[in-house]
């Protein structure tokens, strides 16, 4: 059964912490993509990874850091240094990176930071 | 970056009536993509608009990109409960590696 799987689906943490957000696909597909949702706001991009081993800062980068180790797999820091880390956070991948080409959503991680 | 205005914000129609969301880019585009993300969901691919002034149809859904390819509409056709959600337009410009969603627009539906 192929698909993004992000694990888990609710994620609490103290303020001051930081926190991993995983990011699965079995999509065989090059490009992954974070991106945030904030309630009744639009999709923002956070990181993007062309191929394994690299990724690019999107449009709110700033507190947030990626690794992109292996293709299956693009974790999502959310770290200390981000001021309002509660949101929706939504990975995504695609064939390519190309604006062509479609992308496939995962179900989302909701994080709360207390 | 790119400026993406979607509009309405939200709207709420009685389960029958038409809906139609426009999205307007600043900039002329090399495509369009749709996305409907259901309440408490996850963004879902809909349909890609390419050529200047295409119009593609799914079933009571119709898409149209602009003849300038800077704006694009969604409409829906006598709408039903399985309509409700947030609908996102998706631009790209040429050669951009990037697509910018925009802002949404939330459909309830009275029944």
């Amino acid at each position: 059964d192929g698909g993004i799987t992000q694990s888990p689906k609710y994620l609490f943490r103290k303020e001051g912490q930081n926190v991993t957000l995983s990011c699965e696909q079995n999509l065989n597909h090059d490009a992954m993509y974070w991106y945030r949702q904030d309630p009744g706001q639009g999709l923002r991009l956070i990181y993007y990874s062309q191929i394994v081993n690299d990724f690019q800062k999107g449009d709110i980068a700033e507190g947030y850091s990626v690794s992109r180790e292996k293709k299956e797999s693009f974790p999502l820091t959310v770290t200390s240094a981000q001021k309002n880390p509660t949101a929706f956070y939504l990975c995504a991948s695609s064939m390519r990176a190309t604006g062509t080409d479609t992308q496939y959503f995962g179900p989302g991680t909701r994080l709360t930071v207390l | 970056g790119q400026q993406v205005m979607q509009i309405p914000q939200y709207q709420h129609v009685q389960e029958g009536e038409d809906f139609t969301t426009y999205c307007n880019s600043s900039t002329t585009l090399s495509n369009i993509q749709w996305y409907k993300q259901r309440p408490g969901g996850h963004p879902v691919f809909l349909i890609q608009l390419v050529k200047s002034g295409e119009v593609k149809k799914q079933k009571r859904l119709t898409f149209q990109f602009g003849e300038a390819k800077k704006n694009s509409s969604l409409h829906i056709t006598a709408t039903q409960t399985t309509d409700v959600g947030t609908y996102f337009c998706a631009l790209s410009n040429f050669g951009n590696e990037k697509l910018t969603f925009g802002t949404g627009t939330r459909l309830t539906i009275i029944p």
